[in-house]
C-alpha cells in the first residue's frame, strides 16, 4: 500500500509568520501534486510538480519536489489567514490514480 | 458546465435502503474519479472512468458498492443495502485527459448519513 505522510498533522500559527509541510513517501511518483480544501468544499489544486527537484513558486507559497521523487515539501511566507484550511499532497505513482496524504490542517490568526 | 456538480448535497438514509449519487463532471472531461473523504483526511480513491469505461474499481469497499458512466458524461455511483459505516463525504472530480500532468476538479460532494 502507498501511503503519504503529511507533517505536521496540525499547525496553528500567527499571521506574518513562515510554515513549512512536508509530504513523505516510501513509493515514487511520476508527479505530485498539493491541493487546499476549506471547509465544505473539495480540494482545490494548487500545484503540479513531475521533476525530481523541481521548485515551483505560486505568490507566496514555494512547493519542491524531492529528488528521488519520493517527497515533497510546500513553504508559506508570512502566513495570512486567507491561508487557512486543509493541505493535501497527492502523488500519482503510475498514470491516473492519485493517492492523497493524510493531510495537514493550517490555522493562520490574526 | 463550468464546475463539477454533485447531487444531493446531503442525504439521510435508513440503513438497508439503496442511495445513488450523481455526478455531472466539467464538460469534455475524459476522465472521472470516485473519492471518499473522511473529516480532516484527505480522500481514498474508489473508482476510476475513462470516457465510458469503468477502468479501475479496485477501491469500492465490496460488492454493495458499483457505479457507471453509460454516455460518458454523467456517472451514478450506487449504494446497495446501506450501512452506517457508509457514511462518509463522497466526492466526484474530473479532469480533462488522463495522467498525472492534469489535475482534479472537485465537486462538493455528498455527505451520507446512515441512521
Amino acid at each position: 500500500t502507498q501511503l503519504l505522510e503529511q507533517s505536521p498533522q496540525f499547525l496553528s500559527i500567527q499571521e506574518g509568520e513562515n510554515l513549512t509541510v512536508y509530504c513523505n513517501s516510501s513509493s515514487v511518483f511520476s508527479s505530485l501534486q498539493w491541493y487546499r480544501q476549506e471547509p465544505g468544499e473539495g480540494p482545490v489544486l494548487l500545484v503540479t510538480v513531475v521533476t525530481g527537484g523541481e521548485v515551483k513558486k505560486l505568490k507566496r507559497l514555494t512547493f519542491q519536489f524531492g529528488d528521488a521523487r519520493k517527497d515533497s515539501s510546500l513553504h508559506i511566507t508570512a502566513a495570512q489567514p486567507g491561508d487557512t484550511g486543509l493541505y493535501l499532497c497527492a502523488g500519482v505513482p503510475g498514470t491516473y490514480k492519485y493517492i492523497f496524504g493524510t493531510g495537514t490542517r493550517l490555522k493562520v490568526l490574526a | 458546465g463550468a464546475g463539477v456538480s454533485q447531487s444531493p448535497r446531503y442525504k439521510v438514509t435508513k440503513r438497508g435502503q439503496d442511495v445513488a449519487l450523481r455526478c455531472d463532471p466539467i464538460s469534455g472531461h475524459v476522465s472521472l474519479y470516485w473519492y471518499r473523504q473522511a473529516l480532516g483526511q484527505g480522500p481514498e480513491f474508489l473508482t476510476y472512468f475513462n470516457y465510458e469505461a469503468q477502468q479501475d474499481k479496485s477501491g469500492l469497499p465490496n460488492d454493495r458498492f458499483s457505479a457507471e458512466r453509460p454516455e460518458g458524461s454523467i456517472s451514478t455511483l450506487t449504494i446497495q443495502r446501506t450501512e452506517q459505516r457508509d457514511s462518509a463525504m463522497y466526492r466526484c472530480a474530473s479532469s480533462l485527459m488522463t495522467g498525472g500532468n492534469y489535475g482534479y476538479t472537485f465537486g462538493s460532494g455528498t455527505r451520507l448519513t446512515v441512521v
